[in-house]
């Protein structure tokens, strides 16, 4: 089992004030994806991240994966009541023994208050 | 992004019966899994529905448990039979439309048993 560590487990922060979130393994994983989940709703889709050192921006959101494809931060500037949610990464194994299988870390709740 | 739809969204049901969800997607997709979160915890990938032959299961999950069905490429179903206060979670389905896309989940059925 490839175990993801995701810290911290609770963000409270100001309206515009940043944060980041870690996720973080000692396996490699193919892929890595970021979801925002919301209360009685499923899990939505951020971003993928495939290529080790890979960086993305999505609006105020910037997601980093690791060199060795272990790891990965989220990284989000001037924080909006509207980014509270449940943020979970999501990596993917390599593809001969589990792709498409997700191994889900513990999860960080996010609470921007105005 | 596929539409992805499960009934039923919600429901409370006795100890010691069985309850079958439903997941239908509006498009052909390769993969179909199903996920349990339970109360304030992430998500866990309960078994690989497959098309026209048994679900692949994970560790700690089984087939007399949480009977799989996916009769087609656009739906399936997750029995949660004999069911106890512990089977209390949100069970989501998710779809692989094909390799290199985006896993997309559907909003969930929350269960509770009393």
């Amino acid at each position: 089992t490839q175990l993801l560590e995701q810290s911290p487990q609770f963000l409270s922060i100001q309206e515009g004030e940043n944060l980041t979130v870690y996720c973080n393994s000692s396996s490699v994983f193919s892929s890595l994806q970021w979801y925002r989940q919301e209360p009685g709703e499923g899990p939505v889709l951020l971003v993928t991240v495939v290529t080790g050192g890979e960086v993305k921006k999505l609006k105020r959101l910037t997601f980093q994966f690791g060199d060795a494809r272990k790891d990965s931060s989220l990284h989000i500037t001037a924080a909006q009541p509207g980014d509270t949610g449940l943020y979970l990464c999501a990596g993917e194994g390599t593809p001969l023994d589990s792709w498409g299988k997700l191994q889900f870390g513990a999860g960080t709740q996010v609470v921007v208050t105005p | 992004s596929a539409v992805i739809s499960q009934k039923p969204s919600r429901d409370i049901c006795q100890r010691g019966t069985s309850l079958t969800i439903q997941c239908q997607v509006d498009s052909q997709v390769t993969m179909m899994f199903w996920y349990r979160q339970q109360p304030g915890q992430s998500l866990t990938l309960i078994a690989t529905a497959n098309q026209g032959s048994e679900a692949t299961y994970e560790s700690g999950f089984v087939i007399d448990k949480f009977p799989i069905s996916r009769p087609n490429l656009t739906f399936s179903t997750l029995t949660v039979s004999n069911m106890s206060p512990e089977d209390s979670s949100i069970y989501l389905c998710s779809v692989l439309s094909q390799g290199n896309q985006p896993q997309h989940f559907g909003d969930g059925t929350r269960l509770s048993i009393l």
